[in-house]
């Protein structure tokens, strides 16, 4: 079974502009978290979304937004991007919530540079 | 949503077992206690998961005293490749709150 896929690897911007970061989940899973990682840092929680709808939020500006598709893959997008938005955003699925054991499947991540 | 405090770094050397210790005060009755190790520029990978008393597998034991008030994560005889930040959460798996506070963790550099 494949894992979590998160596209692209790695990204150099410049501020001002917008990133748009995908995250396809495991076949199966419906729920989708996004997360961002300064260095040094924990994971700082963005949003959740379930069945197409944002389920949780995280205490972010609203540069940042997120979306879900019927197939389940999610997108995030930050706008009128600032230095301090470069970090690693890493996203994680799980199964429907009927089937929820509290394990996160993580993807390696979209390493975001903002120059 | 519970809060945990974890050590901010732990030091240990090859061969040890390494205990990693997590609060978390107001822990409610349906929250599970979940452990994630991250390596460097990865995503965390789930380690372990319990209630009370105490869960092992093949990669850690896990240790959670009556009150739950606390828990104890345990490295058996860690090697080189253990050196990683290790997260604990605690929350309920029914719900979508217990994925939304990771906190800094604790990382653990383990020497030759």
């Amino acid at each position: 079974k494949a894992g979590v896929t998160q596209t692209p690897r790695y990204l150099i911007k410049t501020r001002g502009q917008q990133v748009t970061l995908s995250c396809s989940p495991i076949s199966g899973h419906r729920s989708v978290s996004w997360y961002q990682q300064t260095p040094g840092q924990g994971l700082q929680f963005l949003f959740e979304y379930f069945s197409e709808t944002q389920r949780n939020k995280g205490n972010f500006p609203g540069r940042f937004s997120g979306r879900q598709f019927s197939n389940s893959r999610s997108e995030m997008n930050v706008s009128t991007l600032e230095l301090g938005d470069s970090a690693l955003y890493l996203c994680a699925s799980e199964p429907a919530l009927a089937l929820n054991t509290g394990e996160l499947f993580f993807g390696e991540g979209s390493r975001l540079t903002v120059l | 949503l519970a809060k945990t405090t974890q050590p901010i770094s732990m030091d240990s050397y090859e061969g040890q077992e390494v205990n990693i210790t997590c609060s978390h005060n107001n822990i409610a009755t349906n929250d599970y206690i979940t452990w994630y190790q991250q390596f460097p520029s990865q995503g965390p990978r789930f380690i372990i998961q319990g209630y009370k008393t105490k869960v092992t597998n093949e990669v850690a034991s896990l240790f959670i005293p009556a009150d739950r008030k606390s828990s104890t994560l345990s490295l058996p005889r860690v090697s080189l490749s253990d050196t990683a930040v290790y997260y604990c959460l605690v929350g309920d798996p029914g719900t979508g709150g217990f994925k939304t506070i990771f906190g800094a963790g604790t990382r653990l550099f383990v020497k030759a």
